[in-house]
């Protein structure tokens, strides 16, 4: 099946340090996708992107989908506090499903 | 609110016994998913309805679960006899497009 491999699986960093977490797959993705989880909560979309080579920033978050479609970064830059959580990469495979990675767990000391 | 809603947000069961989930999704969403979490793990696809129509399972939903979209509206997500491995985040997701809106989760605890 498809597989989505997500590293690191945990990070810890001080406040105002910047952050890059990737994902990499077996098979080819339509779509790339980040999301956040908090404690207790779902996934909340951060980025999606659409076709290879494409970069996309959301506000101090930039993403981009690799040119082999096989993978994707995530960057977070100066991070704060409230970036604390789990950062999952997901591939939409076909229109009917969407595979996630384990997740990158972030830690900020302030 | 106009959020992706699902009830309970916790329940406790004894194995063997059968639960059901509630799952109202954001209204002018036409498809609906179930996906199940477990802890230290991404999301994984149990089901997909576009409408009332249930057009995907996966083989991680076993015969002891269902799911039903009776109007295209909300969903329940039921699972009969359940076992300790059933423990779980379950999260329900709509969508009119690419990129999913989740609802906060069922945490089930079978004991």
């Amino acid at each position: 099946g498809q597989q989505l491999n997500q590293s690191p699986q945990s990070m810890f960093i001080q406040e105002g340090e910047d952050v890059s977490m990737n994902c990499t797959s077996s098979s080819i993705f339509n779509t790339w996708l980040w999301y956040k989880q908090d404690p207790g909560e779902g996934p909340v979309l951060l980025i999606a992107l659409y076709k290879a080579g494409e970069l996309t920033s959301n506000g101090r978050l930039t993403a981009q989908f690799g040119i082999t479609r096989k993978d994707s970064f995530l960057n977070i830059s100066a991070s704060i506090p409230s970036d604390v959580g789990i950062y999952f990469c997901a591939g939409w495979y076909n229109n009917n499903d969407m595979r996630f990675g384990a997740g990158t767990r972030l830690t900020v000391k302030p | 609110d106009t959020g992706v809603s699902q009830d309970p947000r916790h329940k406790i069961t004894k194995r063997g016994q059968n639960v059901t989930f509630r799952c109202d999704p954001i209204s002018e969403h036409n498809r609906l998913y179930w996906y199940r979490q477990t802890l230290g793990q991404g999301p994984e696809f149990l089901t997909y309805f576009q409408n009332e129509a249930q057009l995907e399972k996966s083989r991680l939903l076993s015969d002891r679960f269902s799911a039903e979209r009776p109007k295209g509206s909300f969903s329940t997500l039921e699972i009969q006899r359940t076992e300790q491995g059933d423990s779980a985040m379950y999260l329900c997701a709509s969508s009119s497009g690419v990129g999913y809106t989740f609802g906060s989760g069922t945490r089930l605890t079978v004991v």
